[in-house]
């Protein structure tokens, strides 16, 4: 059984400071890992497919890194405003890749503080 | 910009019943998923389904599910004989391929009574 692991479950930022949360997947058989930010009463939206160690992406003030070896990735917000709050997932996907399912932690739910 | 849509947004129904939940995936895309999230916990993945036949399915995945492409555009998980554990948001999603994003629908709330 796969395990992909988020934390913290939840966190509350003051609006304009910066934050950053985990996810941990098992660094064996990596394939790619996905960033999803879901919306309360949405769809959840993409934001990053990475797959190789040490990759760096970036998608506005929302950017994250990646390391297969240990296995672990880094998603940061900077300077965090109201409309970033949601949940973060992220999911794992094992070699084989092709039509697999995404194994998904269990989000971290982020609340800004005006 | 094309999204994935799904109906009924929300599904009532009681234990034993059959419901089917249907998905109108992105036009281009080649692979289509059911996911679920009981209330709770993870997103779970349920199966995948490429060139007309299904790619991968989970443990969850048993017998009293199935999924069909019955045309061009739609795509339907089908629960024959619901149970009480089957109550859950049942998401869809496309990709163009195995490997980049899979775009999600909103999802099906299902509560079985």
């Amino acid at each position: 059984i796969l395990n992909v692991e988020q934390s913290p479950q939840s966190l509350h930022v003051q609006e304009g400071d910066s934050t950053n949360f985990t996810c941990s997947f098992p660094s064996s058989n990596f394939y790619a890992l996905h960033w999803y930010r879901w919306e309360t009463a949405k769809s959840p939206e993409a934001l990053f497919v990475m797959t190789l160690n040490g990759d760096e992406k970036k998608k506005g003030r929302i950017s994250a890194t990646l390391n297969t070896k240990e296995g672990y990735s880094y998603l940061y917000i900077k300077g965090s405003q109201p409309e970033d709050s949601a949940t973060y997932l992220c999911a794992f996907i094992g070699v084989g890749g092709g039509a697999d399912g995404l194994t998904f932690g269990k989000g971290t739910h982020l609340i800004i503080q005006p | 910009e094309p999204e994935v849509t799904q109906t009924p947004s929300h599904q009532v129904t009681q234990m034993g019943q059959e419901v089917i939940l249907r998905c109108v995936p992105i036009s281009n895309h080649l692979y289509f998923y059911w996911y679920r999230q009981i209330l709770g916990q993870k997103v779970e993945f349920l199966v995948s389904f490429y060139n007309n036949e299904i790619s991968e399915k989970s443990e969850i995945f048993d017998d009293q599910f199935s999924v069909e492409r019955p045309d061009g555009s739609n795509f339907t998980l089908k629960i024959r004989s619901t149970k009480l554990e089957d109550s859950a948001m049942y998401f869809c999603a496309s990709g163009p391929s195995g490997i980049e994003t899979q775009y999600f629908g909103p999802g099906t709330r299902l509560l079985v009574l």
